[in-house]
Order: structure tokens, then C-alpha cells, then sequence
């Protein structure tokens, strides 16, 4: 059965203190992995795709590994605004269309 | 560019009334997602629709719930009868055309709707 988790469920860091996110998947077919951001209130906001094992995406202080297991979301001195819920998401291949399957998310807190 | 709208932003209503929650996707994607999140089950997909025609709705809980994509522009989700456990965030995305190359797309999130059913 395709599945996707994530951990830690919470995580929460000092203003600097740089520190990783996982996200781990079995599926059958993978055709692509996705982080997304999530504030409150709103919809969750795309940061990477990643497309096979080693490939590696930056955006300012994050940056998204792959391997054939699991994807990690780096987080380098981490500022009070990159408070959110990270949401991973894995692209499945099926016979005539791909499944998207959303991990639980981490809930990242940074405290001044 | 205007992001994926969808409306209204907060629901609430009486157990067995009719809700409908409507979307309207970012101009030229093929693809329309409408997913439910729940803090105990996350975000789930319902259903999706590639050019306007359903693909996949095995994600729909019961027959409770239809959802229409009657044109390119506009989308519908409706729930009757509601139901207490139907409360939820219900979530419109959208993504492009897939390329021949990278066959994958990102979506691209509403704000939700906040559905709350009494």
C-alpha cells in the first residue's frame, strides 16, 4: 500500500539553530515528490518538486534532498518567519494516471 | 496572476442542509484537485478532474458528496445531506498542463473553505 510519513510530527527551534525534516514513502512508481508550506489559514504553497534519487532543489535558508526512500527538507538558521506546517507529497504512478498521496506534515515552530 | 479562488471562505450550517463549495482555477490548467483536511486525517484527495472531465473520485467519502467541473473556469463540491463529520477545510488546487519531459506539475492551493456542520 502506497504511503507517506512524516517526522517529526512537531519540531521546534531556536532563531539559528539549523536542523532537517523527513519524510519517508513506499510506492510503487514514484514519479515525483513535492514539498509544500502551509501557514494557518491558508492553502499549502509549493517550495520543490524532486524528481529522482540525488537531486537536490535550494530556496534561501531550505534545501530538499532525494533518496529511494525518503526526501529531507534542511532548514539552515532558521528565522521566526519559516514557522509552519511542511507538507511532503509523493506523485504515484497508475496504469492511465498519477495518484498524489500528501504526508501528515511537520509543524516547525522558531522561537526568537 | 490570480491564484485558484475559491468561495465562500467560511460555512456554517445545520446538519442536512446542502452545501456548496465553489472553486475557480488558475487560467489554462488542465488539472482540478479538490482535497479535505481534517487534523486527525490530514489532506486527502476527493476527486480530480483533467479538462474538465472527472479522473479519479475514489477519494470521495460517500454518495453524499458530487462534485461538477461544467467548464474550464469553475468547479462545484456538494455535500447533501451534511453532516457534523463532514467539518472540515476543503481545499481546491490546480496544476498545469504536465510537460513531455517532467510529466509532474505542482499545485496550486485555494485558501479553502472552513466547513463547519452543527
Amino acid at each position: 500500500e502506497d504511503q507517506v510519513t512524516q517526522s517529526p510530527e512537531a519540531l521546534r527551534l531556536q532563531e539559528g539553530e539549523s536542523s532537517s525534516l523527513n519524510c519517508s514513502y513506499t510506492v510503487s512508481g514514484l514519479r515525483g515528490l513535492f514539498w509544500y508550506r502551509q501557514d494557518p489559514g491558508k492553502g499549502p504553497e509549493f517550495l520543490f518538486t524532486l524528481y529522482s534519487a540525488g537531486e537536490e532543489k535550494e530556496k534561501e535558508r531550505l534545501k530538499a534532498t532525494l533518496t529511494k526512500k525518503e526526501s529531507f527538507l534542511h532548514i539552515t538558521a532558521p528565522k521566526p518567519e519559516d514557522s509552519a506546517t511542511y507538507l511532503c507529497a509523493v506523485q504515484a504512478r497508475r496504469t492511465s494516471y498519477d495518484k498524489v498521496i500528501f504526508g501528515p506534515g511537520t509543524s516547525l515552530s522558531v522561537i526568537p | 496572476d490570480a491564484g485558484v479562488i475559491q468561495s465562500p471562505r467560511h460555512e456554517v450550517t445545520e446538519m442536512g442542509q446542502e452545501v456548496t463549495l465553489r472553486c475557480k482555477p488558475i487560467s489554462g490548467h488542465d488539472y482540478l484537485f479538490w482535497y479535505r483536511q481534517t487534523m486527525m486525517r490530514g489532506l486527502e484527495l476527493l476527486i480530480y478532474f483533467n479538462n474538465n472531465v472527472p479522473i479519479d473520485d475514489s477519494g470521495m467519502p460517500e454518495d453524499r458528496f458530487s462534485a461538477k467541473m461544467p467548464n474550464a473556469s469553475f468547479s462545484t463540491l456538494k455535500i447533501q445531506p451534511s453532516e457534523p463529520r463532514d467539518s472540515a477545510v476543503y481545499f481546491c488546487a490546480s496544476s498545469p498542463r504536465r510537460d513531455r519531459g517532467l510529466s509532474n506539475q505542482p499545485q496550486h492551493f485555494g485558501d479553502g473553505t472552513r466547513l463547519s456542520i452543527l
